[in-house]
């Protein structure tokens, strides 16, 4: 148990749905991150919010919609997705800035069909 | 544009052995440099990590070395434990930005 808490753990959904990731951590972490992790490649970073603004959006395709509320929650909404999306999406947060001791969700396994 | 790059897929080890994972990277503005380790169907979890103004962080059983010169990085297991078995990630970041190797699996035979 890192402290961070991603829901769900799986989600299967086709590519005319919309649905949403949530993140939380009660670390009192004020960064929060996005990555993607598909099959055989390294770890991708989405988005970085610091203190609840998003600093960074490693060109990611606007079918990916981060949002962070508060700094204990982050969420990022998913509609019209391909296929080629399907991947782990993982929840990190850290004290500050990203290049810091990160700690992760378990991640949300995504299909899309 | 992989700018941390794992080349070693897989490492085998004897258990009481030493593990060396090696890291490479390209760019040279990085100036932090972590260690990451996974289990099955759980998130990354932080090793140990170095910024660039050192060659060498300790903690217990892992060394991290850096060689600025030569871009390259490695994570020494001593000694290596069947529950080291994972895979292990480095990463390389500056500013906003932190890159990840693709990972080594490493498995440490009883």
């Amino acid at each position: 148990e890192t402290g961070v808490t991603q829901t769900p753990r799986h989600l299967v959904m086709g590519m005319t749905n919309k649905k949403s990731l949530k993140c939380e951590q009660h670390l009192g972490h004020n960064a929060m991150y996005w990555y993607k992790q598909s099959a055989k490649k390294p770890l991708e970073l989405m988005f970085v919010y610091n203190f609840k603004e998003q600093t960074e959006n490693n060109s990611v395709p606007s079918r990916f919609s981060p949002e962070c509320p508060n700094s204990s929650h982050l969420f990022l909404h998913l509609h019209t997705l391909q296929p080629e999306d399907s991947a782990l999406y993982l929840c990190a947060s850290s004290s500050d800035r990203v290049n810091t001791e990160a700690f992760f969700g378990q991640g949300t396994r995504l299909t899309v069909v | 544009d992989q700018q941390v790059k794992q080349n070693s897929p897989s490492l085998s080890v004897q258990e009481g052995r030493i593990s060396i994972l090696n890291c490479d990277y390209t760019n040279s503005m990085f100036d932090y440099f972590l260690w990451y380790k996974k289990y099955p169907a759980e998130g990354p979890t932080f090793l140990i990590s170095i910024s660039s103004i050192k060659d060498k962080n300790e903690d217990g059983r892992f060394t991290v070395f850096l060689n600025k010169s030569a871009k390259h990085l490695s994570l020494h297991i001593v000694p290596s434990q069947p529950g080291d078995s994972a895979v292990y990630f480095c990463a390389a970041g500056y500013n906003n930005d932190m890159r990840f190797g693709a990972g080594t699996r490493l498995t440490v035979k009883p």
